[in-house]
């Protein structure tokens, strides 16, 4: 299935450091939105996009829609254990295609 | 307000069986939508429903069917399950409004399991 280009796949950084991770696409989308995901859940939406440009913050997360409408990026500041998981960039365009993922693994 | 709730959590079918899933939107969303999530991967859209019709179909063949009810609860129904089919399958309600889904929240999923 069609699926966005989502990196990087992994990353392991300590505690506090900052986390950047950004997903790109040959298509337009009309709506950007970021994923997290815990093993067993369903993904739980961090921020969601709709327009091309918008910066977005919330809490320590903030993402913005890239002003082509084809990429997003987010950034985590000051990441702390229990920001470990997985997360998903999505576009929407009626249905939402969803990025491989990135695997996030924080030391204490 | 209630979030996505989704059953059974977890199901064990054979090839060959069939399996219906259940989903009940969240209150004040209008459109359900399905996605099947293969292990290390993302979801992958499956359909679409809004006013009770499918309105938007993923590569996925006819032997997955769904329905959706007045209240916006609805099924995926699966016939002649093969062991591909072992995934989670997540569903998804929103409000459809000028073609934009807003709101777009995910239940936990069902883990099927074929055998």
């Amino acid at each position: 299935g069609q699926q966005l280009n989502q990196s990087p796949q992994s990353m392991f950084i300590q505690e506090g450091e900052d986390v950047s991770m950004n997903c790109t696409s040959s298509s337009i989308f009309n709506t950007w939105l970021w994923y997290k995901q815990d093993p067993g859940e369903g993904p739980v939406l961090l921020i969601a996009l709709y327009k091309a440009g918008e910066l977005t913050s919330n809490g320590r997360l903030t993402a913005q829609f890239g002003i082509t409408r084809k990429d997003s990026f987010l950034n985590i500041s000051a990441s702390i254990p229990s920001d470990v998981g997985i997360y998903f960039c999505a576009g929407q365009k009626g249905k939402l295609i969803f990025g491989q993922g990135t695997e996030l693994s924080v030391k204490p | 307000e209630t979030g996505v709730t989704q059953s059974p959590t977890h199901l064990i079918k054979t090839r060959g069986q069939q399996v219906t899933l259940r989903c009940s939107s969240q209150s004040g969303h209008n459109t359900v939508s399905w996605y099947q999530q293969a292990l290390g991967q993302g979801p992958q859209f499956i359909f679409q429903y809004y006013r009770e019709e499918e309105n938007g179909r993923g590569n996925f063949p006819p032997r997955f069917s769904g329905l959706q009810f007045p209240n916006y609860s609805s099924e995926l129904n699966v016939n002649a399950l093969e062991l591909d089919d072992s995934a989670l399958y997540l569903c998804a309600s929103s409000q459809l409004y000028r073609e934009t889904n807003y709101g777009y929240t995910f239940g936990s999923g069902t883990r099927l399991t074929v055998v």
